[in-house]
């Protein structure tokens, strides 16, 4: 099961910034926090990751809580092609065992209108 | 470089038959990765691979069959086609460092009749 819970829908206006929240209330210490999205039908698309402090790059920024408990994605300045399901994933650093695997939940589908 | 490829794009399979979905990268990738996605569904991992010769079965891995043989490429291989196995297939790759991204290639959208 993931271990993320995200709003399963949100509206943002073309041109505004976009917050999308996640909630990762059981993440352990040296798991990272993972951002993708899937446009339409096509495959999913690496937007960033961390694991303690915020990061940003050409895409958009992340916000972690102190505490690791929840996390904002920030897309800063949002465009029609930004609609996609955004999805929101713990992973933990090991790939030698399952946990290490992404584990897709239903993620948040963001509509950026006009 | 190409990134991650899949092979077919489209396939319609009647029940019972079997196939194998390819899924190549040229990234020299260790680990790769197989999920199938239901209409309006997250993802769902099938199986996984860690390396060469190295395999491991994800949420759903019954009635599909993988195997590695080399770094670059990871079929998945259905052998008796189900009504419920028709979805869209997404393979994946990345390397094995702890904080890496990983690459999904475009998709097999797959109908079983």
């Amino acid at each position: 099961d993931a271990k993320t819970t995200q709003p399963p829908s949100m509206d943002c206006a073309e041109g505004r910034a976009a917050n999308l929240p996640c909630n990762h209330s059981t993440i352990s210490g040296n798991e990272y926090v993972y951002w993708y999205r899937q446009i339409h039908s096509q495959g999913p698309q690496y937007i960033i990751h961390g694991l303690k402090n915020n990061e940003t790059n050409e895409m958009a920024s992340l916000i972690i809580t102190e505490d690791r408990k929840s996390s904002t994605l920030i897309l800063p300045h949002a465009t029609l092609r930004d609609t996609a399901v955004y999805y929101c994933i713990v992973r933990h650093p090991n790939y030698g065992g399952s946990q290490g695997n992404l584990i897709f939940g239903k993620g948040t589908k963001l509509s950026v209108k006009p | 470089n190409a990134g991650v490829t899949q092979t077919p794009k489209f396939q319609v399979l009647k029940t019972g038959q079997s196939m194998t979905l390819q899924c190549a990268q040229d990234m020299n990738h260790e680990y790769m990765s197989w999920y199938r996605q239901d209409p309006g569904m997250g993802l769902r991992l099938i199986h996984y691979s860690v390396g060469a010769g190295i395999t491991d079965q994800g949420e759903v891995p019954n009635g599909y069959n993988v195997s590695r043989s080399t770094t670059e490429d990871f079929p998945l291989r259905l052998l008796s086609a189900a009504p419920s196995q028709t979805s869209v297939y997404f393979c994946a790759s990345s390397t094995l460092d702890g904080g890496a991204e990983q690459y999904f290639g475009p998709g097999t959208r797959l109908t079983v009749t």
